[in-house]
């Protein structure tokens, strides 16, 4: 079992929806969480960290961390053409490695 | 404040080469990290360093190796280059190690093709 996972999509979203992604993890990855959003052929723009369980909002991203069943979640408010890109999860792992998820591709269509 | 930067940006090299690529986090970062990216496996840790030690090392063969310097600069080295190192190489930087949690943020990565 990979330490963090993902669906890797694509997940269609009209444009002003609310994208919904989650990401699991193994007990291998569990101090913290962060969410980031990679263009294609761009490198990697961290959105959002996340550490302690509940919710954290910024902008139109909120971000939930569940660690009693091991997921996180990021939503994106009134989804906008300029959100389509792929959207990794990352955990640190007790080593204090940074596991990457394979990524989620979103694509809000107009 | 300037962005994590990386030269070069685009390198072509033939097998058995070697190569040098470079990292200047952002200011004030101490810690310096390198992740391998390819369609197949994803982005992949490949080591950090923090005070010019390093602190962890990802699961690849000797062939990749690093340093850091006193000021934070950091540069990775891949020996004996072969055909499956064509890869984006990404820097990243934090204030702090990653074990407590920092955030990192990535340069705009070193693309590498071997030939």
């Amino acid at each position: 079992q990979k330490e963090v996972e993902q669906n890797s999509g694509p997940l269609s979203v009209p444009e002003g929806a609310i994208a919904s992604l989650n990401c699991t993890y193994s007990d291998r990855v569990s101090q913290s969480f962060f969410w980031y959003r990679q263009y294609s052929g761009k490198s990697p723009e961290l959105i959002m960290s996340i550490y302690s369980n509940g919710d954290k909002e910024d902008g139109r991203f909120t971000a939930q961390l569940n660690k009693a069943s091991q997921y996180v979640s990021l939503l994106i408010r009134d989804s906008q053409p300029s959100d389509s890109a792929t959207y990794l999860c990352a955990a640190t792992d007790s080593w204090g490695k940074l596991q990457f998820g394979a990524g989620t591709q979103v694509v809000v269509t107009p | 404040k300037a962005g994590v930067t990386q030269t070069p940006r685009y390198l072509i090299k033939t097998r058995g080469q070697q190569v040098t690529l470079s990292c200047s986090p952002i200011s004030g970062h101490r810690s310096v990290s390198w992740y391998q990216q390819t369609p197949g496996q994803g982005l992949q840790f490949l080591f950090e360093y923090f005070s010019e030690t390093q602190r962890n090392k990802g699961n690849f063969p000797g062939r990749f190796s690093g340093r850091q310097f006193s000021n934070s600069r950091s540069e990775m080295n891949v020996s004996t280059l072969e055909l499956g190192d064509s890869a984006l190489y990404l820097c990243a930087s934090s204030l702090g190690p990653l074990d407590n949690g920092r955030e990192q943020y990535f340069g705009p990565g070193t693309r590498l093709t071997v030939t």
